[in-house]
């Protein structure tokens, strides 16, 4: 699996963007870029994911580099339920490919 | 739906002794998946099932780790005897064949004295 770097951590304030870096240079034509968070004592949940073009969902935008070697993950306006670990994971989009392989992730935290 | 549901939602035993999580997938998805996280490894895939069949083990630590799938609608993970390394919290997931997202259940937290 084709692997991202992403910081260990970042901070922001409540109802202020943050902007979520990741690096995947080894990434292949197939590769999805998904992204998912865990909240404090949960599981991982799914935030969003893409593989060419931006995407948008009610959780979040991903804005991915033209040449695919990075990614950001944005939300718009942080919440203090929005502190949590963020993990950016490249996932192969062939039929065989269906593990999901999570490194460290950013940790996030949001100040009142 | 319920979501994935997990039992129990804690773990306390002592070591050597025998250890079963259970692990119902959301209904109607073909593919489930066991995890463990810890501090140092963080979060590892162990084993995962298509139509109840285990498709590729490789992340299961050691023979003492062993994974079922009976029907459609329910899996375990056995750990036996059981290692005070054992002590993660462990997470099962399931998918929808087609689809890009694992919903992922609130994990059983296991604590081997």
């Amino acid at each position: 699996d084709a692997k991202t770097t992403q910081p260990n951590s970042m901070e922001s304030n409540e109802e202020e963007p943050v902007h979520l870096p990741c690096n995947h240079s080894t990434i292949s034509g197939t590769d999805y870029i998904h992204w998912y968070r865990q909240l404090p004592s949960q599981g991982p949940e799914y935030v969003i994911h893409g593989l060419t073009s931006n995407v948008n969902n009610r959780m979040a935008s991903l804005a991915i580099a033209e040449d695919r070697k990075s990614s950001t993950l944005i939300l718009h306006r942080a919440t203090l339920r929005d502190a949590a670990v963020y993990y950016c994971i490249l996932r192969d989009g062939g039929q065989g490919a269906q593990k999901l392989v999570f490194g460290q992730g950013t940790r996030l935290t949001i100040n009142p | 739906d319920a979501g994935v549901i997990q039992s129990p939602r804690h773990e306390v035993t002592e070591m050597g002794q025998e250890v079963t999580l259970r692990c119902k997938p959301i209904s109607g998805h073909d593919y489930l998946f066991w995890y463990r996280q810890t501090m140092m490894r963080g979060l590892e895939l162990l084993i995962y099932f298509n139509n109840n069949v285990p498709i590729d083990d490789s992340g299961m630590p050691e023979d003492r780790f062993s994974a079922k799938m009976p029907n459609a609608s329910f899996s375990t993970l056995k750990i036996q005897p059981s290692e005070p390394r054992d002590s993660a919290v462990y997470f099962c997931a399931s998918r929808i064949a087609g689809g890009r997202t694992q919903y992922f259940g609130p994990g059983t937290r296991l604590l081997v004295l």
